[in-house]
């Protein structure tokens, strides 16, 4: 079963850019899709972003103009990058592979972030 | 864009059947999957393309869809499934986006 593992800074200022990691283990990352989803603190679900292994990316349109996801093959793993981070950003980031581009069947354990000055 | 409507708590006596819907519009022309999630846990996929189960996942979960509601159903509920439940679709029309529904918490009376 593959695993994925979440790294990134778990307290981000307001207006900086978010960097987060996922590495993917017992299992390569070639020839499927991976993706983000977070979850504000008490609230549901929200998809962010995912993209085919060979870089083909879809956005959330709500945050598309922030979001950047990609790829390091060789490392077996995937990032994200929000820009212009707001309290509002504040959530659990978890990182997946996608099945077919449509659902999430292995997902990591998530990561809190916190936007705070 | 594409909505997906869940009540926001279900709540059943062990040993009973739980039915968990979700509404969008012609729903049923579309894939929808569940997750499950307890607290401070990821989500974990319970159902997936409507009705099927991924390995591991056992018979008691279920899935339907038709017309403007699928339905996750959940017999012979014990206390370990008390959990928020998530529907979600893929939508393929123009930008590809997934569409979550907002979470059901079912309680295990």
């Amino acid at each position: 079963q593959v695993r994925l593992q979440e790294s990134g800074p778990g307290l981000v200022k307001p207006s900086e850019t978010l960097s987060l990691t996922c590495n993917v283990s017992s299992g390569s990352i070639r020839d499927f899709y991976w993706g983000w989803v977070r979850q504000p603190p008490g609230r549901g679900l929200e998809w962010i972003a995912y993209m085919y292994f060979s870089g083909t990316t879809y956005y959330n349109p709500t945050l598309k103009s922030r979001v950047t996801i990609s790829v390091d093959t060789p490392a077996n793993q995937f990032y994200l990058q929000l820009t212009s981070v707001t309290p509002a950003d504040t959530a659990v980031y978890f990182c997946a592979r996608v099945w077919g581009g449509s659902y999430c069947d292995n997902w990591g354990q998530g990561t809190p972030v916190t936007v705070s000055s | 864009s594409y909505a997906l409507a869940q009540p926001p708590s279900v709540s059943v006596a062990p040993g009973q059947t739980a039915r968990i819907p979700c509404g969008g519009d012609n729903i049923g022309s579309k894939s929808v999957h569940w997750y499950q999630q307890k607290p401070g846990q990821a989500p974990v996929l319970v159902v997936f393309d409507d009705s099927d189960r991924p390995s591991g996942i056992p018979d008691r979960f279920s899935g339907s869809n038709s017309g403007n509601t699928a339905t996750l159903t959940i017999t012979r509920v014990d206390a370990g499934d008390e959990a928020d439940y998530y529907c979600q679709l893929w939508d393929n029309r123009g930008d590809h986006s997934w569409v979550f529904g907002g979470g059901t918490k079912l309680t295990v009376l």
